[in-house]
């Protein structure tokens, strides 16, 4: 659901272990899902997105995963490391009410911390 | 990689003063955007940008807000009469045609006292 005020879920995960990032989306209607990386005091981030039409996709360490059946869209980091904290927001993107154009829709973000 | 930038990092300005923030896409994108993050929450849509026009708006952008390309390199969003509600980060971002990812700033932190 919707998180408000100050506290964002936080994950916390020992530094080479695996760690997964978890979201619930709600707009069937969205083309793609995207997982944003935002470090302190900076801009998000573009990490991996996924079309509607997959299931799985991989990239460097990281793995997307996307079930439709209940909306779910997870990340998955390998060999989790320090420079990997920071909140992590899933997105979905879709096309705009006018038609033909493109907005990047962000859901709540999950801090993760890496224990070094 | 190339980069969007913003400018300032950082504006205080007293409430009901105007602001303007501004931003350089990326060259060759199309599309832009502006977003805006409270302290501590989700990165929130403004507004979308293409041909010259707004394509898209959120509840957020009242009348209070406008975006502006004075130039083939700028786009600037203003608010004209500033609220404490406005004290944020401010993001702007920019995609390219046909592409999926939107390359953002790195924000500008907006503090109305």
């Amino acid at each position: 659901g919707e998180s408000v005020g100050l506290h964002l879920p936080t994950l916390s995960v020992q530094e080479g272990d695996n760690s997964i990032i978890n979201c619930a989306y709600s707009n069937s209607a969205s083309d793609y899902f995207i997982w944003y990386k935002q470090e302190s005091g900076k801009g998000p981030q573009f990490i991996i997105d996924i079309r509607s039409n997959m299931d799985k996709r991989q990239g460097q360490r990281v793995t997307v995963l996307l079930n439709k059946t209940v909306k779910h869209l997870s990340l998955q980091i390998a060999a989790t490391q320090p420079g990997d904290s920071a909140v992590y927001f899933c997105a979905e993107n879709m096309k705009e009410n006018s038609g033909g154009y493109q907005k990047v829709t962000f859901g709540t973000g999950t801090k993760l911390q890496v224990i070094p | 990689e190339p980069e969007v930038t913003q400018t300032p990092s950082h504006q205080v300005t007293q409430m009901g003063q105007e602001v303007i923030l501004r931003c350089v896409p990326i060259s060759n994108h199309l599309y832009f955007y502006w977003y805006r993050q409270i302290l501590g929450q989700k990165v929130e849509f403004l507004v979308s940008f293409y041909n010259n026009e707004i394509s898209e708006k959120s509840e957020i952008f009242d009348d209070q807000f406008s975006v502006e390309r004075p130039d083939g390199s700028n786009f600037t969003l203003k608010i004209r009469s500033t609220k404490l509600e406005d004290s944020a980060m401010y993001f702007c971002a920019s995609r390219g045609t046909g592409r999926i990812r939107a390359f953002f700033g790195q924000g500008t932190r907006l503090t109305v006292v």
